[in-house]
């Protein structure tokens, strides 16, 4: 079975520091990692992916995530804040090992970022 | 990518009726997958859809209270049966193409 936890429900972060949405990972077998963005009454935006190869992923708006797999991590994190950034993140797992028939992705309970002026 | 479209975008139903919520893709995906998200909370999978076959559901979703048709390769129709004032969520299609998952808006559905 795979899991994903998101041990923040939220993180406060001023406006220009850097911030980190925590994120920790189960799979049996290699993992497929993801983090989406929901904006209040919005659906679903995918941030970035991390698949195989450099642990560094850069994605959208100036996210970027890194990949442990010794920690079974994959902390989201941006050098400087927006206000604009603040939205619900939501981290996500697919196991490779699933990947052939069953492409389920399991999402965590999400962090909300609040982003202070 | 995918552009995916839903219907309705929201809407408040009274209790013990049903809604079937569509959900088009602007291209071919063998799977489509349904999820459910609560108000304050994550997104639970409720079925996967295969084209021409039975929709496999998740622990705790049955078929009699959440039928899905999969009658072509870019559409896809979840339907919340006598619904209760428990299913007010927002229920999302989403694909995957590439190992990237899509999602679509959502439908906001509130039960009275």
């Amino acid at each position: 079975a795979q899991s994903v936890a998101q041990p923040e429900d939220q993180v406060n972060v001023a406006e220009g520091n850097p911030l980190t949405v925590k994120c920790t990972y189960s799979v049996s077998g290699n993992p497929y990692l993801f983090w989406y963005v929901q904006y209040p009454n919005r659906g679903l935006q995918f941030l970035l992916k991390y698949i195989t190869g450099d642990n560094l992923v850069k994605g959208s708006y100036g996210f970027e995530a890194e990949f442990n797999k010794s920690q079974t991590s994959f902390h989201l994190k941006k050098p400087s804040a927006l206000v604009s950034d603040s939205a619900l993140y939501f981290c996500a797992v697919r196991d490779i090992a699933n990947s052939g028939g069953y492409q389920k992705v399991t999402f965590g309970t999400g962090t909300k970022l609040q982003v202070i002026p | 990518s995918a552009v995916i479209s839903q219907k309705p975008s929201r809407d408040i139903c009274q209790r013990g009726t049903s809604l079937t919520i569509q959900c088009q893709v602007d291209s071919q995906v063998t799977m489509m997958f349904w999820y459910r998200q609560q108000p304050g909370q994550s997104l639970t999978l409720i079925a996967t859809a295969n084209q021409g076959s039975e929709a496999t559901y998740e622990s705790g979703f049955v078929i009699d209270k959440f039928p899905i048709s999969r009658p072509n390769l870019t559409f896809s129709t979840l339907t919340v049966s006598n619904m209760s004032p428990e299913d007010s969520s927002i229920y999302l299609c989403s694909v995957s193409i590439a190992s990237e998952q899509y999602f679509g808006p959502g439908t906001r559905l509130t039960v009275t």
